[in-house]
């Protein structure tokens, strides 16, 4: 996992709740991704961030929102806008966006 | 050991034999290739990676080879270990694309026999 750390392993979320996935790393990267990974299919990237204070839309962004206020961190928010939340959700950070992906070891969100 | 394709999401091979993992790419204007190794309920781990200058790397126990003419990259372990067992996916970035993200292919799952 690298110096990348997700928190929680395991997420519920009530209907029509935000909740919020963290995730830190300590590897002085200036960019950092969400990802989204459904049963047997590839990951689809929710943001990204290049730089801190700047992040732009993935594939599939509507019902998400993040910030980036400090470089080693990037929040995800899963609004209750986001119909359909079930999912493992990955967050990766580079060098730079043109350099390999690291992996941090995922937040598993469940909808009770 | 044996290839496949995507379009046959498993294989399994016998320990100690020797794995191929196929990929075939999308876009020809990609230029930089990694391979992840994801085990069940955790995050891809950065195996190795290619630039489009080159045709074949080699790390411990693995290689990659690749083919732009028929937009192909492979992924070879060798002396396959239980350890192994994972799904396996292939990567692509176009370099001069706008988007910060890979294009990530759905995986191989590597199942290896004692």
């Amino acid at each position: 996992d690298g110096g990348i750390t997700q928190s929680p392993k395991y997420l519920f979320r009530k209907e029509g709740q935000n909740v919020t996935l963290s995730c830190e790393q300590n590897l002085n990267h200036d960019a950092m991704y969400w990802y989204r990974q459904d049963p047997g299919q590839g990951l689809r990237l929710i943001y990204y961030s290049q730089i801190v204070n700047d992040f732009q839309k993935g594939d599939i962004a509507e019902g998400y929102s993040v910030s980036r206020e400090k470089k080693e961190s990037f929040p995800l928010t899963v609004t209750s806008a986001q119909k359909n939340p079930t999912a493992f959700y990955l967050c990766a950070s580079s060098i730079r966006v043109e350099r390999a992906q690291y992996f941090g070891p995922g937040t598993r969100l469940l909808v009770l | 050991g044996e290839s496949v394709g995507l379009h046959l999401p498993t294989l399994s091979v016998q320990e100690g034999d020797n794995s191929i993992i196929n990929c075939a790419y999308s876009n020809s204007a990609s230029d930089y290739f990694i391979w992840y190794k994801q085990e069940s309920g955790k995050g891809p781990q950065f195996i190795i990676d290619i630039r489009s200058n080159m045709d074949k790397r080699q790390g411990q126990r693995v290689t990659v080879l690749l083919n732009k003419t028929v937009k192909h990259l492979s992924l070879q372990i060798a002396a396959t270990q239980p350890g192994d067992s994972a799904v396996y996916f292939c990567a692509e970035k176009y370099y001069g694309g706008s988007q910060g993200n890979l294009i990530f292919g759905k995986g191989t799952k590597l199942s290896v026999k004692p």
